[in-house]
């Protein structure tokens, strides 16, 4: 089955940039997504991204898919205290609908 | 529109007894699940549901069994708890639709079984 691997921390300073990065094993992961927790509260969408895309910007957030390498990453611009939290990197499968969740990043912005 | 409900939030009970966790949507998504949250392990899928009266095991399915009688409920319960099962539970829903799988999460139910 499909493996989905994070790197356990981060640590930032404010106003840097961060990435968070995720590699994956199944080729043909359709859907990429990126989801946030925030302490004490469930997952939430953050943003996504089609198998047949290289690069999705919004606002503050840049995604880049390389297929060939089967990597995602996830770049905040100007972190900020409130973007500390765990981010967990997703894949779904083409004619699935159960997406497999990376292990999560813990993101830590300090001042 | 409250979205995804889960109750209770916190939860302590003991070796051996049966404990339900209840989760309610206030839409009609199809697709429910149930999720354990761990340090070191992420997220672990524990059933899935893809419409009221169809469910699946998950990768940690051992200990705990599902109901889905109606679209906006999903329950899980713990035969007998054990130790082992303490852990953050999630519920999720999504629509299920070709173009978007995105799971909406709810806010989790954190079970202690001493």
């Amino acid at each position: 089955g499909e493996d989905v691997e994070q790197s356990l921390f981060l640590s930032v300073r404010e106003g840097d940039s961060s990435v968070i990065n995720c590699t994956y094993t199944d080729s043909s992961s359709t859907y990429l997504y990126w989801y946030k927790q925030e302490p004490g509260a469930g997952l939430q969408l953050l943003t996504y991204i089609f198998s047949n895309m290289d690069m999705k910007q919004d606002q503050r957030l840049t995604v880049l898919l390389n297929k060939k390498d089967k990597h995602l990453s996830l770049r905040i611009a100007d972190t900020q205290t409130g973007d500390s939290a765990i981010y967990f990197c997703a894949t779904l499968s083409g004619g699935s609908y159960i997406p497999t969740f990376g292990r999560g990043t813990s993101l830590i912005v300090h001042p | 529109d409250a979205g995804i409900t889960q109750s209770p939030r916190y939860k302590i009970t003991e070796t051996g007894r049966q404990v339900t966790l209840m989760c309610h949507q206030t839409w009609s998504h199809s697709y429910m699940f149930w999720y354990r949250q761990d340090l070191g392990h992420g997220l672990r899928l524990i059933y899935y549901s893809a419409a009221a009266d169809i469910t699946d095991k998950g990768e940690v399915s051992d200990g705990y069994v599902v109901s889905r009688s109606k679209t906006e409920n999903f329950p899980l319960t713990l035969e007998s708890a054990t130790r082992s099962q303490t852990s953050v539970y999630f519920c999720a829903a999504s629509l299920g639709l070709a173009i978007n799988y995105e799971q909406y999460f709810g806010p989790g139910t954190r079970l202690t079984v001493t």
